[in-house]
């Protein structure tokens, strides 16, 4: 089982905004900054938010995130079939000393 | 542009040790700013970090994996490789090395990744 809890499966139509969630705890998401990645298939991980809501150069707008307390959103609006793919969440796990990450989520764009 | 690559066999026998080097180019590895991390995904299945150093030595083990794992850095050949010794078909994964901004930050750039499969 992750340390950080993902829904496994999200789902949209184009253009529909859906939102992705990872929850936590004190020791990891609540005292420590996350990041989220996207992974298309058969592709390595790429860095889609940082330090909990900043985008790397290159990332659009539309991809956005959120921290509150021990949980965390990733939102993606204008929803597009390219964005199919699935995304995690990490973090650092003060209590554990170890970096930890959401078991992820599929999201598919019907 | 920064350009990470991974290499080592992709094939190890059971109780053995597995060993990978990350090659990093377009860039330093001996910048203060960066750790050098390892992450793995079993076929399906979702990421898990393995273990990260910065470019002094300084280290972070995934505390399951700790008593198996060695990690280290080259400087002078911008290398950082992996060790996992007594692996088992569960270490059977896709390997990637990855730049980590701080020693808690993000991940921002990715090797392609290396399927070693642990089997006789």
């Amino acid at each position: 089982q992750s340390v950080l809890t993902q829904p496994p499966s999200a789902s949209g139509t184009p253009g529909q905004r859906v939102t992705i969630s990872c929850s936590g705890s004190s020791s990891n998401i609540g005292s420590n900054i996350i990041s989220w990645y996207q992974q298309l298939p058969r592709t390595a991980p790429k860095l889609l938010i940082y330090t909990n809501n900043q985008r790397p150069s290159g990332v659009p707008d539309r991809f956005s995130g959120s921290k509150s307390g021990t949980s965390a959103s990733l939102a993606i609006s204008g929803l597009q079939s390219e964005d199919e793919a699935d995304y995690y969440c990490a973090t650092w796990d003060g209590s554990l000393n170890s970096w930890v990450f959401g078991g992820g989520t599929k999201l598919t764009v019907l | 542009q920064l350009q990470l690559q991974e290499s080592g066999p992709g094939l190890v026998k059971p109780s053995e040790t597995l060993s990978l080097t990350c090659t990093v180019s377009g860039g330093s590895i001996s910048s203060s700013s960066y750790f050098w991390a390892w992450i793995r995904q079993p076929p399906g299945r979702g990421l898990g970090w393995i273990a990260s150093i910065s470019y002094s030595g300084s280290t972070y083990y995934n505390p399951s994996l700790k008593s198996r794992v060695a990690i280290s850095v080259d400087t002078s050949k911008n290398q950082f490789s992996l060790k996992l010794s007594s692996v088992i078909a569960a270490d059977t994964a896709v390997y990637y090395c990855a730049r980590l901004v701080g020693s808690h930050g993000g991940l921002d750039y990715w090797g392609q990744g290396t399927l070693v499969t642990v089997s006789s």
